[in-house]
């Protein structure tokens, strides 16, 4: 099975700030790749698919970029709504697996 | 409105079973694989499986293969997922989810809480 390693864990910003969240695949995956974010009680939400198609709905702040192992999702200009855990799911072979999460708190 | 709703968690003794239904409305069923994820009480997001839009066709996760079993019934609108050999770390939220293409996970249900234990 494909791991999928994401870093930082966890990471303090401000509003305002620009966050990059990493995700690394074990072995080349093209670009099937999704970013989700999940905030306290809720089912997680799609924001970016095929590594950087940005989903219907999703503010332009958010962006992905990457191929093969290494990707990344980047916040531009935090806002306080962006507060959650985000994760990575590569979706190249089944099963399909998650990354472990990143969680953005407030400084 | 797309519209998924899972039922049948609750608790139940290691060893047990138990079948989690999703109901699905507002969207084409029949053209979408489906899927289902579960996430543990503060732990990540862990894909669990997921079945081909005519049933054809399933996989699963690692950790549930040969105790899980899913399946689907278009008439119905309808997916489940049969849980056996149930252990502790089962304990999760299970999610039912949409599969966009590409097998992108665009619209998730509410959820439904399994709890093993004595």
């Amino acid at each position: 099975d494909i791991q999928m390693t994401q870093s930082p864990s966890s990471v303090s910003a401000s509003v305002g700030d620009r966050v990059t969240i990493t995700c690394r695949a074990s072995q080349g995956i093209s670009s099937w790749l999704a970013w989700y974010q999940q905030k306290p009680g809720k089912a997680p939400k799609l924001l970016i698919y095929a590594a950087s198609s940005l989903q219907s709905g999703v503010p332009s702040r958010f962006s992905g970029s990457g191929s093969g192992t290494h990707f990344t999702l980047t916040i531009t200009s935090l806002q306080p709504e962006d507060f959650a855990t985000y994760y990575c799911q590569q979706v190249n072979s089944f099963p399909s697996t998650f990354g472990g999460g990143t969680k953005v708190e407030i400084k | 409105e797309v519209q998924l709703v899972e039922s049948g968690g609750g608790l139940v003794q290691p060893g047990g079973s138990l079948r989690l239904s999703c109901a699905a409305s507002g969207f084409d069923f029949d053209i979408h694989w489906m899927t289902w994820v579960r996430q543990a009480p503060g732990k990540g997001l862990e894909w669990v499986a997921n079945i081909k839009q005519d049933g054809t066709k399933r996989y699963y996760g690692d950790s549930v293969r040969g105790r899980f079993a899913m399946s689907r019934d278009n008439a119905k609108r309808s997916v489940y997922l049969q849980i056996n050999s149930l252990r502790a770390e089962d304990t999760a939220v299970y999610y039912c989810v949409r599969d966009a293409s590409g097998s992108y996970l665009d619209f998730w249900g509410q959820g439904v809480l399994v709890t093993v234990s004595s």
